[in-house]
């Protein structure tokens, strides 16, 4: 089966700039999601086909797609942002998540 | 505004039975994709399973494939997930939620607030 891989933890300072990684077989053909989760909270999506950032999500995120790995950037990252974030493709017929990766901004 | 409501959860023990239902406000809910995902005690989330806008193709993930059955009223805006066999390991919060388009799954835009399921003896 298809699988996808997330580092476990990213740390970042306040300010600066996190990036999450996801990787997968030739995922850069087809499209990635990212979503937001906060302990007790429903998810939220961050992003989509790749670099789309839906309504209500700030512009300091970002996304792309190519050859292996799909990357989220949170640039000027905030406390607010401390979260764990995982991506999701549709591969042989199935939805697929990444392990997730907890984001500490310390 | 999209509004997505679940209820059944509960405590089960091994080898019993749950359906999970979700009611769906605020979109025209034949015209999309649901889906049903969980997330296990300090686990990752988990893809369950999926259903076309329609109704006629169902997806599921190999972990739940043969015991659970997803399903859809759509003259009642209601998602369902019939749990069968259910085992320890299914414990989770279990999320209802919009995928983007209607053919299959592709990204969600809307979840639901979770109906927590615990399989315990």
């Amino acid at each position: 089966s298809y699988k996808l891989t997330q580092p476990p933890s990213v740390s970042v300072s306040p300010g600066q700039t996190a990036s999450i990684t996801c990787s997968g077989d030739n995922l850069g053909e087809t499209f990635v999601s990212w979503y937001q989760k906060k302990s007790g909270q429903s998810p939220v999506l961050v992003m989509y086909q790749d670099s789309k950032r839906p309504s209500g999500i700030p512009g300091r995120f970002s996304g792309s797609n190519s050859g292996n790995t799909a990357t989220l950037t949170i640039s000027g990252t905030q406390a607010f942002d401390e979260a764990d974030y995982y991506c999701q493709t549709w591969a042989t017929s199935t939805v697929v998540f990444g392990g997730g990766t907890k984001v500490t901004v310390l | 505004e999209v509004q997505l409501l679940e209820s059944g959860g509960g405590l089960v023990q091994p080898g019993g039975s749950l359906r999970l239902s979700c009611v769906a406000s605020g979109f025209p809910f034949s015209n999309y994709a649901m889906t049903w995902v969980r997330q296990a005690p300090g686990k990752g989330l988990e893809w369950v399973s999926a259903i076309t806008g329609n109704g006629r193709i169902t997806f599921y993930a190999d972990s739940v494939k043969g015991r659970f059955t997803i399903s859809r009223d759509n003259s009642k805006n209601t998602l369902f997930l019939q749990m069968n066999g259910l085992r320890v390991e299914d414990t989770a919060v279990y999320y209802c939620a919009k995928e983007a388009y209607s053919e299959r799954p592709d990204y969600v835009d809307y979840w639901g607030q979770g109906a927590l399921v615990t399989v315990s003896s």
